[in-house]
């Protein structure tokens, strides 16, 4: 099993519903990241948090806004998402320093998200 | 040019083959690489994560890394039916906010 947990593992939602995708870690990192996976395709970056602040967006749209409360816990939360949204999110976490040389991105096993 | 080039298969070989699986890169900066699997339906799972050139094995699976030629690989020995995944390269520059770059991805299936 993943140490990484994203809830729902299913999400279908319409166009104009309200939803959240949630990740918690117990791995102790630091870092926390959303990545974007369609069929067939490797993961694309969305956005990248270290100690809980939003380092990096990946010109993300706005309908796509991130929340960070605490170091273990990452949310998505999702507004006016259009179909082409549907994907696979995954959640992934780090520790942020590459001193460290030991820590690569663990991800968790997504949420399949479907607009309609 | 992608920054990094992975042939997406498939590749199909019979159980116990020794597989080998590679990833050509471009960027010169890259200073640590993955290799990670992704079974259906679930999130990529860390397999083998070394820093610079050299090798690392660990169990069936050795990783190999030769900077001096942009090239790594994964080598799987005594195959298994357990081994059918996608298996994804990805490499980063080492930086603090640990940004991957993916390989696209070869789908590999180890038939009975």
């Amino acid at each position: 099993d993943t140490e990484v947990t994203q809830t729902p593992k299913h999400l279908v939602m319409g166009m104009t519903n309200k939803k959240s995708l949630k990740c918690e870690q117990h791995m102790g990192h630091r870092a926390m990241y959303w990545y974007k996976q369609k069929a067939k395709k490797p993961p694309e970056l969305m956005f990248v948090y270290s100690y809980e602040k939003l380092s990096i967006n990946e010109s993300v749209p706005s309908r796509f806004s991130p929340e960070c409360p605490n170091s273990s816990l990452l949310n998505l939360h999702l507004h006016a998402l259009q179909p082409e949204d549907s994907a696979l999110y995954l959640c992934a976490s780090s520790q942020p320093h590459r001193e460290l040389r030991n820590s690569p991105l663990h991800f968790g096993n997504g949420t399949r998200l479907t607009v309609t | 040019q992608k920054e990094v080039e992975q042939d997406p298969g498939p590749l199909s070989v019979p159980e116990g083959a020794i597989v080998s699986l590679n990833c050509t890169y471009s960027n010169s900066a890259f200073q640590y690489f993955m290799w990670y699997r992704q079974y259906s339906r679930k999130g990529p799972e860390l397999l083998m994560y070394t820093y610079s050139s050299g090798n690392k094995e660990d169990g069936r699976f050795t990783a190999q890394v030769d900077k001096s030629s942009k090239y790594i690989s994964l080598f799987i020995r005594d195959s298994q039916p357990s081994d059918s995944a996608t298996y994804l390269c990805a490499m980063d520059r080492g930086s603090t906010l640990g940004r991957l770059y993916f390989g696209r991805g070869t789908q590999l299936t180890v038939w009975p």
